[in-house]
């Protein structure tokens, strides 16, 4: 089974509202990344946050991660259209892979 | 500076062939992974190289093979090819020795099997 699980696995919101997309894992991990993917494209880095890290910003985005709930979540503030995106969480799994989630299916209605 | 290329971009093949997919990483990145996507599996890490050699491999069956050149462009191939096999194949690259780090992949190999 997969390392990460996104959740909610589809979410619909108007444009410019804020969109909250969650991960939890099940290892521990060094440290979890949020990607993008346009629809059958490759995937996008967004935010890299460390294990000893609690919060991270990146424009638009807010990243925090909470390590004893083996959670974190993905803040969109002010969606756009163009962020109508897939997005998954990956979790470093020891040093030399990276897994990823199933992924949250986020549509922006104009 | 270049981004990771894949090729071919698509491509259709027949139960029983084989296929060879290519990737060139970023310029000085001397990581490459390979992922498998499909909508039911979701990303399936398949392997992983640096300095042409295999670190690390996913959970897949032998007819699933890749390789890195010294100039760490990577191929993989599949052989045999099943209908199971029909997904979008992502190629990413990292920098040296981190394949924790960012990834950044290339715009994948769509395969389908008929």
């Amino acid at each position: 089974s997969q390392q990460g699980e996104e959740d909610p696995q589809a979410l619909s919101i108007q444009e410019g509202e804020n969109a909250t997309m969650n991960c939890s894992y099940k290892t521990s991990i060094n440290n979890l990344q949020w990607y993008r993917q346009n629809s059958g494209r490759g995937l996008v880095h967004l935010i890299l946050i460390r294990s000893n890290e609690r919060e991270k910003h990146s424009g638009r985005l807010r990243v925090t991660l909470d390590t004893s709930k083996k959670s974190s979540s993905l803040l969109i503030t002010a969606s756009r259209a163009a962020d109508t995106a897939s997005y998954f969480c990956a979790t470093a799994v020891g040093a030399q892979k990276l897994v990823f989630g199933q992924g949250t299916r986020l549509t922006i209605n104009p | 500076k270049a981004g990771v290329t894949q090729t071919p971009r698509y491509l259709i093949k027949t139960r029983g062939q084989q296929v060879t997919l290519s990737c060139s990483p970023i310029s000085g990145h001397r990581s490459v992974s390979w992922y498998q996507q499909t909508p039911g599996q979701g990303l399936q890490f398949l392997f992983e190289y640096f300095s042409e050699t295999q670190r690390n491999k996913g959970n897949f069956p032998g007819r699933f093979s890749g390789r890195q050149f010294s100039n760490s462009r990577s191929e993989m191939n599949v052989s045999t090819l099943e209908l199971g096999d029909s997904a979008l194949y992502l190629c990413a690259s990292s920098l040296a020795g981190q394949v924790t780090r960012e990834l950044f992949f290339g715009e994948g190999s769509r395969l389908t099997v008929l």
